[in-house]
């Protein structure tokens, strides 16, 4: 079983629309969530912080629900340049205990 | 700002042939890291350092070498090809082993084995 479980997709969904992805960990010594975003034959790049209260940046939310190890990363108003991999990473206490997702792929059309 | 520079971007070996991928970071990061990333599976750690003179293995080592004799550089060395080890590798570096600062990627190196 991996350590951290992602829906791969594709979604494909109009600009404009809220889109939602699910990430699971199943490592329950985890303290640091992350949501990366990675372009098309690009390196991964650090999109938020994921915080134990739930945060958001802009058109992007984050949850954490410690108790069923679930991460999330909603998108409101989808734009032509949100299209990318979304990589759900955990990490316990030092980087290299960092474990990425394999990615959830989105593609906004116009 | 370079960052974290990877060369080559682009490589094509025989099995059996050995190469060093080079990775270099201009931010005086003492943590750096090689992953690698194959379709359907997240990265995965090869090797990290934590200072110069410091490495360790990650959870992918076998077939690959790593030394950092200086702070800037962290090279990764294939022994002996194999097509097993076709994938996109990418170094990494951070100010910070523990904290939560943003590791920083390389933009990769695309390497195929015949």
């Amino acid at each position: 079983r991996k350590e951290v479980e992602q829906d791969p997709g594709p979604f494909n969904v109009p600009e404009g629309a809220t889109v939602a992805f699910n990430c699971t960990y199943s490592n329950s010594a985890s303290q640091s969530f992350f949501w990366y975003r990675q372009d098309c034959r690009k390196e991964p790049k650090l999109l938020m912080s994921v915080y134990s209260s739930g945060n958001e940046d802009g058109r992007f939310t984050a949850q954490l629900n410690r108790a069923s190890q679930y991460i999330s990363l909603l998108i409101r108003d989808s734009k032509l340049s949100d299209s990318a991999t979304y990589l759900c990473v955990v990490k316990s206490l030092r980087l290299e205990d960092m474990r990425f997702g394999a990615g959830t792929r989105l593609t906004v059309k116009p | 700002n370079a960052g974290v520079t990877q060369t080559p971007k682009f490589q094509v070996l025989k099995t059996g042939q050995s190469m060093t991928l080079q990775c270099a970071q201009d931010m005086n990061h003492e943590y750096m890291s090689w992953y690698r990333q194959d379709p359907g599976m997240g990265l995965r750690l090869i090797h990290y350092s934590v200072g110069a003179g410091i490495t360790d293995q990650g959870e992918v080592p076998n077939g690959y070498n790593v030394s950092r004799s200086t702070t800037e550089d962290f090279p990764l060395r294939l022994l002996s090809a194999a097509p097993s080890q076709t994938s996109v590798y990418f170094c990494a570096s951070s100010s910070d082993r523990v904290s939560n600062q943003p590791q920083h990627f390389g933009d990769g190196t695309r390497l195929s084995i015949l």
